[in-house]
């Protein structure tokens, strides 16, 4: 069945350094989006990709989706304290079900 | 944006038990509703598919006899844990998608913490 890989599983960073996040699907996806979860919540949803190629910007989050439409990643540009949380990519692919990959937690240290 | 509700937001049972969890779409319809499950530190994984007026569809793995799920209208799904056991504490979290700007968000519920004792 479709699986969709994330790595890294966990990244510690000084703020203001950059995070990123990589995604991987083992088959073509229709779309893929990103969510948000922050310690004892639930996942906030952030962006959808849908396009081959496609590159979309919110403020210092930059998310890419690949040509195949198979990877997509997830770029922070000057980390905040207050985007520590944990990030997942969710796919979709001929099914209406999101297949949600293993998430990449972010630490921010002050 | 849309509102899911979930209710309880945490329950402890004794092992046995069983415990129904409620999945409330506030301020739009959804005929159809996920319940994922989620262990500390991992990812969501995808239990079922509530679907309004029929059958839920089960993912390969979860027992449709352990796991009922009802979706008794357009804003209401359940999910009932049947004579639950220690190895089902988790947390269960429901979401419900609703095409906003172009893009068919999933709002997610705020989860609701299960502990079987």
């Amino acid at each position: 069945g479709q699986q969709v890989m994330q790595i890294p599983q966990y990244q510690h960073v000084q703020e203001g350094e950059d995070f990123t996040t990589y995604c991987n699907s083992s088959t073509t996806l229709s779309n893929i989006q990103w969510y948000k979860q922050r310690p004892g919540g639930h996942p906030v949803f952030l962006i959808q990709l849908v396009k081959s190629g496609e590159v979309k910007k919110q403020k210092r989050l930059t998310f890419q989706f690949g040509e195949a439409k198979k990877n997509s990643s997830l770029h922070i540009t000057a980390t905040q304290t207050t985007d520590v949380g944990t990030y997942f990519c969710a796919g979709r692919g001929s099914s209406y079900k999101l297949i949600f990959g293993s998430g990449t937690r972010l630490l921010v240290r002050p | 944006g849309a509102v899911v509700s979930q209710h309880p937001s945490w329950v402890i049972c004794k092992s046995g038990t069983s415990v129904k969890i409620e999945c409330r779409s506030l301020d739009f319809q959804a005929t159809t509703m996920f319940w994922y499950r989620q262990f500390p530190k991992q990812s969501l994984m995808l239990m079922a598919t509530s679907n309004e007026g029929s059958k839920a569809t089960y993912e390969q793995g979860v027992e449709k006899d352990k796991f009922l799920i009802n979706h008794a209208s357009l804003t209401l799904s359940t999910l009932t844990v049947t004579s639950a056991h220690p190895e089902d504490s988790s947390f269960y979290i429901c979401s419900a998608p609703r095409r906003l700007a172009g893009d068919n968000e999933q709002f997610f519920g705020p989860g609701t913490r299960l502990t079987v004792l």
